[in-house]
């Protein structure tokens, strides 16, 4: 089976300093992973996907994530914090031939001024 | 593109009433579409996906005749969420994939508010 953890429920950073979102799946398949972002009561924006085309992914507004197979991981990271980037964000593989989404619980991302 | 629009942003009913929700892919046809339903500060859960044509496959524990899903064309899909309660009461989110693209992106509609009162 498949799925993705979250390692942080929320993050705080200060405007300005990098992000660091921490997800880590796990797939008996060549996993296709994407990340999205939610503003309060919004629906889902999609950030970036890996679908094993380069394993450093790079997404909109400054967001990359780097996929390492050893490591299991798929963390989101940006080198400079934006007041605008406070949302909610998840983590998502696709489930191998049905394309159904197995979320992560999410990270509430906080930009303190 | 890939624009997913979902009608109405918010609604509210009455206990017992049955209340529609569309989902439309604007600009790309979708052969499947896919309804999430996601409590307060919660992540999305997977309710039922939808196929253009054929009936809806729903996940465990979700009533298949209280929450009616109907993918009429490949542009539209609804929910209809019969003899609402105020347990039904949610953020309900569809999400489309693209037919033609061969990949498992999904692109997502900005949601739906129902309260029932």
């Amino acid at each position: 089976a498949q799925s993705v953890t979250q390692l942080d429920s929320h993050v705080s950073v200060s405007e300005g300093t990098p992000v660091l979102l921490r997800c880590n799946y796990s797939s008996s398949y060549s996993p296709s992973l994407f990340w999205y972002v939610q503003h309060p009561n919004k629906g889902l924006q999609l950030l970036l996907k890996y679908t094993s085309a380069a394993t450093l992914v790079k997404g909109i507004n400054g967001f990359e994530a780097e996929f390492k197979k050893s490591e299991t991981s798929f963390h989101l990271t940006k080198p400079s914090a934006h007041m605008s980037d406070a949302a909610e964000y998840f983590c998502v593989v696709s489930e191998f031939r049905t394309y159904k989404y197995i979320f992560g619980t999410g990270t509430r991302l906080k930009v303190l001024a | 593109g890939a624009v997913v629009s979902q009608h109405p942003s918010w609604v509210i009913c009455k206990s017992g009433t049955s209340v529609k929700i569309e989902c439309r892919s604007l600009d790309f046809q979708a052969t499947t579409m896919f309804w999430y339903r996601q409590f307060p500060k919660q992540s999305l859960m997977l309710m039922a996906t939808s196929n253009e044509g054929s009936k809806a496959t729903y996940e465990q524990g979700v009533e298949k005749d209280k929450f009616l899903i109907n993918h009429a064309s490949l542009t539209l899909s609804t929910l209809t969420v019969t003899s609402a309660h105020p347990e039904d009461s949610s953020f309900y989110i569809c999400s489309a994939r693209e037919a033609a693209s061969g990949t498992d992106t999904q692109y997502f509609g900005p949601g739906t508010r129902l309260t029932v009162l």
